[in-house]
């Protein structure tokens, strides 16, 4: 597709459950993004790659968080043990290159924890 | 570290008057501006952006908005608004030399009433 896709867009997920979610960049992008939205805020850094390098993962709430795109393209978050505070929209991003001022972004996985 | 504040999380106006949203950064080091908004069940879509040169950018749909570096402040602003900008707006900040990762506000809900 044109644009930054990601799946599932909705995740319902028991406390304690492992949840991954994935996302498309538009293709040729070389830099990912990942963002954590809660309700009522905006966007907040997680995680940065560059090609298939994670450069900055300064955001990461807790190591129960884990990001990885081993083949520069597609990307994974992954959450472990999830708790209720990971209730939240992820959105991926990704930009043409390092640097680059426009970030695409996709339409986010809304994870529900239950 | 670049703070951004939107100071009204929520602005309703009339279909046809004027609106500005605020927005108003905090850096240590130069940064690039930004105006994202997101349509109901819509992923972010940028709206226009401040890199240099002139300090006022546009849209393509009518939207405009000011850096002003001595009030740190870009302020998004249309002269007369439709049904169809009902969306939430964001406004971030990206340092100039980085990988472009954003600092997003909280957010202004604008609601257009006939």
């Amino acid at each position: 597709g044109a644009g930054v896709s990601q799946s599932p867009r909705y995740k319902v997920a028991k406390r304690g459950q492992d949840v991954a979610l994935r996302c498309d960049p538009i293709s040729g992008h070389v830099s990912l993004f990942w963002y954590q939205q809660a309700l009522g805020q905006g966007p907040e850094f997680l995680t940065y790659f560059q090609n298939e390098a994670q450069l900055d993962k300064s955001g990461l709430p807790s190591d129960r968080f884990f990001a990885e795109r081993p083949e520069g393209s597609v990307s994974t978050l992954k959450i472990q043990r999830t708790q209720q505070e990971d209730s939240a929209v992820y959105l991926c991003a990704s930009s043409l290159a390092q640097g680059n001022t426009e970030a695409f972004f996709g339409q986010g996985t809304r994870l529900t924890v239950v | 570290a670049q703070s951004v504040t939107q100071l009204d999380s929520q602005v309703p106006v009339f279909e046809e008057a004027p609106v500005e949203l605020r927005c108003n950064y905090s850096s240590s080091v130069s940064v690039y501006l930004f105006w994202y908004v997101q349509y109901p069940n819509q992923g972010l879509q940028l709206l226009l952006k401040y890199l240099s040169g002139s300090t006022l950018v546009e849209s393509i749909n009518g939207f405009e908005a000011e850096f002003n570096k001595s009030q740190t402040s870009f302020h998004l602003r249309k002269p007369s608004v439709h049904i169809s900008d009902t969306a939430e707006y964001f406004c971030a900040v990206g340092k100039v030399r980085g990988a472009q990762k954003l600092v997003f506000g909280q957010g202004t809900r604008l609601t257009i009433n006939p």
